[in-house]
Formats: structure tokens, C-alpha cells, sequence
């Protein structure tokens, strides 16, 4: 695809529930970022994937938040048992592999935007 | 750890007048910076990067910033703006090992007035 996406683009959900975000990348992006934005605020870095594997998820905020991205490309959010402060718009990011003293763009998606109620 | 912060949460302006977006960061080690804008529904676009060299950053659509150090500061500016120029504006740090971890600031909302 021409871009990274995400899909639903919107997420209703009653808390307790269990939802999954997933996040297309762009063909060839090895590298892939979960990022949560909540109402005013700017993005924070949830987690990082260098191929299939979780190479940072130092910002996931705790053990009701799990991602994966079993084939290196696709990747899911997946929340349990979810709270109304889980309400944010979850945003995803690809880039070529970063590479040592270099940096590859990061492509964001347009954002899932997730409303516990 | 870094942070960054955006002095301005919302900054008007004329069309044709120049514009300033405010950031400072912290951190105890290099980083890159970044000003990504976020035009309404859309996803976050990246306006310009200072990795190293020049500390005068061209970026698209007219925009350029200016690295810091010593004030730890990379302000976005623009001489002179459209009204396709509104949109949100956020400033970013990566640690120059973590790529592209950002840590973003709050935002600067940017509403050009004809």
C-alpha cells in the first residue's frame, strides 16, 4: 500500500472489554512503532518492533497492553479488560531499519482512535 | 531520560505573517530532534529533522528550525504562512541510539486567520 494502516479507524468498546488494533506497515519496513495519543496531548511511545520482535516496549503502561507481530510485517495492539483511561487515539509508525548512525523517516497511519465508555 | 516541552499550546496568526513555534528539550545525552505537523484527520507528517552538521534545518512547505545547543532549544519558524498552514505542530526528541522512539512535546495548535 501507498501508506501505513490502521484499521478500525474507530473503536467503540465498554470497559471490561478485549480489543485488537492492527497496524499495516508499508511493504519493507522492517521497523514498526505503537504510539498513544491522548486528547490534548502529543504521542507516547508505547512499543518498538524490529521484525518480529518487541525490540522496546518499555512504554507499554502495563500488563493489560501486548503486542505482536508474528511475520514481520502486520502488527496488533491488543488490550484486555480495558478502562475508560485507555480512551486515546493509538497510533502506529513504520521506517526502514534505523541502522547504526543513521535514521530512516518513520510513515505514521492515521491513528485508531479508541473510546472506552 | 528526555522530555521536550512546547511553550505555546496554541498560537494565532495573520496569513502572510511569519510564525514561531517554541520547543526546548532536556536530555542527559545527544539526540536528534523533529517537527512533525498533524493536519486535521490526518496522520502526524514529517516537517523537517536535525540529525547533525548545520544547525539551520530546511524542511518542507517553507518551514526551517534553528539547533540550539547551548539553550537546548530547536524552534520552528516560517516567514510567511498559508491557511493550509493550520494544523498541530509537535516537536520530538530520539536518544541518537533509539531512532525512532520519540519522545514528543504536548503539541502547538496553529490557526492562521485570512
Amino acid at each position: 500500500g501507498a501508506g501505513v494502516s490502521q484499521t478500525p479507524s474507530n473503536k467503540v468498546t465498554e470497559k471490561g472489554k478485549y480489543v485488537e488494533l492492527r497496524c499495516d506497515p508499508i511493504s519493507g519496513h522492517t521497523a514498526l512503532y505503537w504510539y498513544r495519543q491522548s486528547l490534548g496531548q502529543g504521542p507516547e511511545f508505547l512499543i518498538y518492533f524490529q521484525g518480529t520482535g518487541a525490540a522496546d516496549d518499555s512504554g507499554l503502561p502495563n500488563d493489560r497492553f501486548f503486542a505482536v507481530r508474528p511475520e514481520g510485517s502486520v502488527s496488533t495492539l491488543k488490550i484486555q479488560r480495558t478502562e475508560r483511561g485507555d480512551s486515546a487515539v493509538y497510533l502506529c509508525a513504520s521506517s526502514e531499519n534505523p541502522g547504526q548512525g543513521n535514521l530512516a523517516e518513520a510513515f505514521f497511519g492515521q491513528g485508531t482512535r479508541l473510546t472506552v465508555v | 531520560a528526555q522530555s521536550v516541552t512546547q511553550l505555546d499550546s496554541q498560537v494565532p496568526v495573520f496569513e502572510e505573517a511569519p510564525v514561531e513555534l517554541r520547543c526546548n528539550y532536556s536530555s542527559s545525552v545527544s539526540v536528534y530532534l523533529f517537527w512533525y505537523v498533524q493536519y486535521p484527520n490526518q496522520g502526524l507528517q514529517l516537517l523537517l529533522k536535525y540529525l547533525s552538521g548545520s544547525t539551520l534545518v530546511k524542511g518542507i512547505n517553507g518551514f526551517e528550525a534553528e539547533f540550539n545547543k547551548s539553550q537546548t532549544s530547536f524552534h520552528l519558524r516560517k516567514p510567511s504562512v498559508h491557511i493550509s498552514d493550520t494544523a498541530e505542530y509537535f516537536c520530538a526528541v530520539s536518544r541518537r541510539t533509539a531512532g525512532n522512539k520519540l519522545t514528543f512535546g504536548g503539541g502547538t495548535r496553529v490557526l492562521v486567520k485570512p
